[in-house]
Parts: C-alpha cells; sequence; structure tokens
C-alpha cells in the first residue's frame, strides 16, 4: 500500500489557485516528501520536494504541515496544461506512488 | 541532454517469448528503478538499483530480473513473459536517493499476447 493518502479527482478553475492535499501519517524523520505529475501519455515529471520547511520553485510552492503528516501542493494559478496526475511520495527505497489526484483545470 | 532513454517505445509480444527492454541514463545517476502503470493502479515498483551491482526488489518483482553491471544501464527482463505483464513500463533514475529528484523514462508500452 502507497505510504500517502490523496484524493482521487480535484477540479479547479483556470487561472485560479489549486491546492492539492497529501496525507503521509507514518512519516519517517529523514523521509522527503516529494511530488511529480503525470501528463496524459507521457512519463512523470518532477514538480517539487522538501522535508520540513515550506518550499517554491518556479512550478509551484509545497506547504508542509509542522508535524509532517500531511503536506499541500500549491499551484498559484491553474492553465489548462496543469491538467495530470499529481503523485505525492515519500522518498524512500521502495517509493510507492498509489493513484495520484487527477486535476481537471476548466476554462 | 540530461535523460533518461528507454527502449523500445512499443513492444508487442507472445507468451514465453524472453525480452529485454534497455534503460540508459546520461546523468551518472547512481539510483536507478523500474516501475510497471496500470489501469487505476498507479506506479509499482519492481526493482530498484543502488549503485553498480546492487539490486533489490520492489512491490512487484515477480516474472521479471533486472542487472546493474554499469553505472548508465539497467535493462528488465522478461525471461518469459505472460499476459499479466501487459503494462506500461516507466524506468527512472536520480543522482543519489533521499533528496534527488527522480527523472523518468518516455515509458514502455508491452503488449504480450
Amino acid at each position: 500500500d502507497a505510504k500517502t493518502t490523496q484524493p482521487n479527482s480535484m477540479e479547479s478553475n483556470e487561472e485560479e489557485p489549486v491546492h492539492l492535499p497529501c496525507n503521509h501519517s507514518t512519516i519517517s524523520g529523514t523521509d522527503y516528501i516529494h511530488w511529480y505529475r503525470q501528463l496524459p501519455s507521457q512519463g512523470p515529471e518532477y514538480v517539487i520536494h522538501g522535508l520540513t520547511s515550506n518550499v517554491n520553485n518556479r512550478m509551484a510552492s509545497l506547504a508542509i504541515a509542522e508535524d509532517r503528516k500531511s503536506s499541500t501542493l500549491i499551484l498559484h494559478r491553474a492553465t489548462l496544461r496543469d491538467a495530470a496526475v499529481y503523485y505525492c511520495i515519500l522518498r524512500d527505497l521502495d517509493m510507492r506512488f498509489g493513484a495520484g489526484t487527477r486535476l481537471t483545470v476548466k476554462p | 541532454e540530461a535523460q533518461v532513454t528507454q527502449n523500445p517505445r512499443y513492444l508487442i509480444t507472445v507468451t514465453g517469448k524472453k525480452l529485454t527492454v534497455t534503460c540508459s541514463q546520461n546523468m551518472n545517476h547512481e539510483y536507478m528503478s523500474w516501475y510497471r502503470q496500470d489501469p487505476g493502479l498507479g506506479l509499482r515498483q519492481i526493482y530498484y538499483s543502488m549503485n553498480v551491482e546492487v539490486t533489490d526488489k520492489g512491490d512487484v518483482p515477480e516474472g521479471y530480473k533486472v542487472s546493474r553491471k554499469e553505472k548508465r544501464n539497467f535493462p528488465l527482463i522478461l525471461e518469459s513473459p505472460s499476459p499479466n505483464q501487459t503494462s506500461l513500463y516507466f524506468c527512472a533514475s536520480s543522482l543519489r536517493l533521499y533528496n534527488e529528484k527522480l527523472f523518468f523514462g518516455s515509458g514502455t508500452q508491452l503488449s504480450v499476447l
């Protein structure tokens, strides 16, 4: 079983912010939280990762709860090209992706 | 260009005919892994390798073999493919393990008849 729990699907309107949640209640102190996304007919691509502090990059922001048992990927202004399956994983030897969250972006 | 290259992109074969899917990376990465993706099941790890000559089983290793004789290559071997191995396969690599992002190949769609 995946070590993370995500909603199966979410919807957003174009140019609005999107908050994708992830629960990882069994996280250990050395587990990095990684997010990847998979566009249709493509391999997964890296989005962002972090350990304890919130992280920002050109694609997104990652907000990590103080107890590290949950995190949220934030897309500040969703575009149609952001429609994808988003995976939250704990970076370990046997990385388990789970089914991810399918994000639909409506024009 | 930094990349993970898988070949072939598509493969149709018959039950029992040995096949190899190749994976190569040009980034001097230590960590490499194989995943299969099936509808509704997400990505499941088959095997991973921490470095040359070091490999270990993931979640679904049955029916697969791997080898890591050199750093850049990590082939996936199906000695006797069966229809339940029909799937989309991805190879991935990273510089090391924990604090490094994974780079994925474009995938290999395998059909076993």
